[in-house]
């Protein structure tokens, strides 16, 4: 069963405005943690951003923030004031359990591009 | 920052030979990392759990064979593609968080571009 999901395989944004990437996850643990990965062309896999099942305020990195909706099993990316370096594929990802060993899953990506 | 380091970045080896990756953590201790496969425009697939000490843990439909991992330190797993086939060409990362470091992100490698010929 597809535990991550991402429905928007690709994106185009103007330069400048903001951008929502959505995902959906599928767990029956209570522990968790969601994270979202950008991968540009060179292929480097680059962390933004992560919420863990517990935390009661939505996650927010500069200008990334995570729009957590945790009875939806929903932890949507929001990229204010886009910027053409943006552009690359975006993966959600998601920590079952709460060892160190637990295994990360990620899902098929969202490919955003940005217009200038 | 936590870093990983893997090596070779890209490789180009005939069908029938055997490619071994290395995958080091160089500022902190991993006693679990893992390996990703990525196809073209595809997402990243877990392979394996790589455990130091122990047998590494692989994925369903994943032959343990094929991909052999050696996880012989804290700091360094090794994936070995044995007996490569054109198939087996791929784009290969791994990863690994620091022990302990449960909210951490998997710090990954710059990943190991596969070409057999």
């Amino acid at each position: 069963a597809q535990k991550i999901t991402q429905t928007q395989p690709g994106m185009f944004v103007q330069e400048k405005e903001a951008v929502t990437l959505d995902c959906t996850y599928d767990t029956s643990d209570q522990s968790y943690g969601l994270f979202w990965y950008k991968q540009p062309s060179s292929g480097e896999m680059i962390f933004l951003i992560y919420q863990g099942s517990y935390d009661e305020q939505n996650a927010t990195e500069g200008r990334y923030s995570l729009n957590f909706q945790k009875a939806r099993k929903s932890a949507n990316l929001v990229i204010s004031a886009s910027q053409l370096g943006d552009s690359a594929m975006y993966f959600c990802a998601m920590r079952e359990g709460h060892s160190s060993a637990s295994k990360i899953i990620f899902g098929s990506g969202t490919r955003l591009s940005i217009r200038p | 920052g936590a870093v990983v380091s893997q090596h070779p970045s890209r490789v180009i080896c005939k069908s029938g030979t055997s490619v071994k990756i290395e995958c080091r953590s160089l500022d902190f201790q991993a006693t679990t990392m893992f390996w990703y496969r990525q196809f073209p425009k595809k997402s990243l697939m877990l392979m394996a759990t790589s455990n130091e000490g122990s047998k590494a843990t692989y994925e369903q439909g994943v032959e343990k064979d094929k991909f052999l991992i050696n996880h012989a330190s804290l700091t360094l797993s090794t994936l070995t593609v044995t007996s490569a086939h054109p198939e087996d060409s791929s784009f290969y990362i791994c990863s690994a968080r620091p022990d302990g470091a449960l909210r951490s992100p998997l710090h990954f490698g710059n990943g190991t571009r596969l070409t057999v010929t």
